[in-house]
């Protein structure tokens, strides 16, 4: 098993752009998270899905856009980049049963991509 | 107000040493689950442990030693004997109930140096 991949590891956009982080776990995990870490801080949480076809808003959202189509794949897009949005973002995915939610499971992090946005 | 707090920024000790990184937490809910991942170098984030709130039990494995105390809201981490290879950022996470998201709240991280 590959784990959590994530593609691509390194980035530069210029502001305005945008771009696909793209995400993929071959776990069979039915819960998905995207994270930034800003330089010196914790992570923090963006968007995250608890299964294909369903996704929720973090602590972070804005000037980002997530869909889930299928288990294995959770893209992250930014519209628009901005300076802010410079940082190193992860992606992770943990498994639960069905209706107990994800409380406590382990989450399961992608190397991350770093992207600078100029 | 911070819900997980790593007053440590940076830690700087000699090959050998003791060394524990300290944690704080603060949440409403009865039941949650505390983290402790691992950043070397190389920028991965490397599980260590995870304890729940009804498990006060401390914890050592190998060199790793944790010491949960709810009275204080404290789950702090010890390493013993320290070695150059546990140079890396040390982050506290928090999963709690309430919010929806499963998602880990995570402290700042300790940046641990392990001079030889």
């Amino acid at each position: 098993n590959a784990g959590v991949t994530q593609t691509p590891k390194f980035r530069i956009l210029k502001i305005g752009q945008s771009m696909t982080l793209q995400c993929t776990q071959d776990m069979n995990h039915n819960y998905m998270y995207w994270y930034r870490q800003d330089p010196g801080m914790g992570l923090k949480l963006i968007y995250y899905s608890v299964g294909a076809g369903i996704t929720d808003k973090g602590e972070v959202p804005n000037g980002y856009n997530v869909s889930r189509s299928t288990t294995e794949d959770f893209p992250l897009r930014l519209e628009l980049a901005a300076p802010s949005q410079t940082s190193v973002y992860f992606c992770a995915s943990s498994y639960s049963s069905s209706g107990q939610g994800a409380l406590g499971r382990e989450q399961f992090f992608g190397p991350g991509t770093r992207l600078t946005v100029l | 107000a911070q819900k997980v707090t790593q007053a440590q920024t940076e830690i700087s000790v000699v090959e050998k040493e003791d060394v524990t990184l300290d944690c704080v937490y603060e949440t409403r809910d009865t039941t949650y689950y505390l983290f402790w991942y691992k950043q070397p170098p190389s920028g991965e984030l490397v599980f260590l442990i995870r304890r729940n709130s009804f498990d006060e039990q401390n914890e050592i494995s190998g060199r790793y030693s944790w010491n949960f105390q709810k009275s204080t809201s404290s789950f702090n981490f010890t390493i013993t004997a320290s070695q150059v290879v546990d140079s890396a950022v040390y982050f506290c996470a928090l999963s709690e109930a309430e919010g929806g998201a499963d998602g880990l709240t995570f402290g700042k991280g300790t940046h641990l140096i392990i001079q030889p």
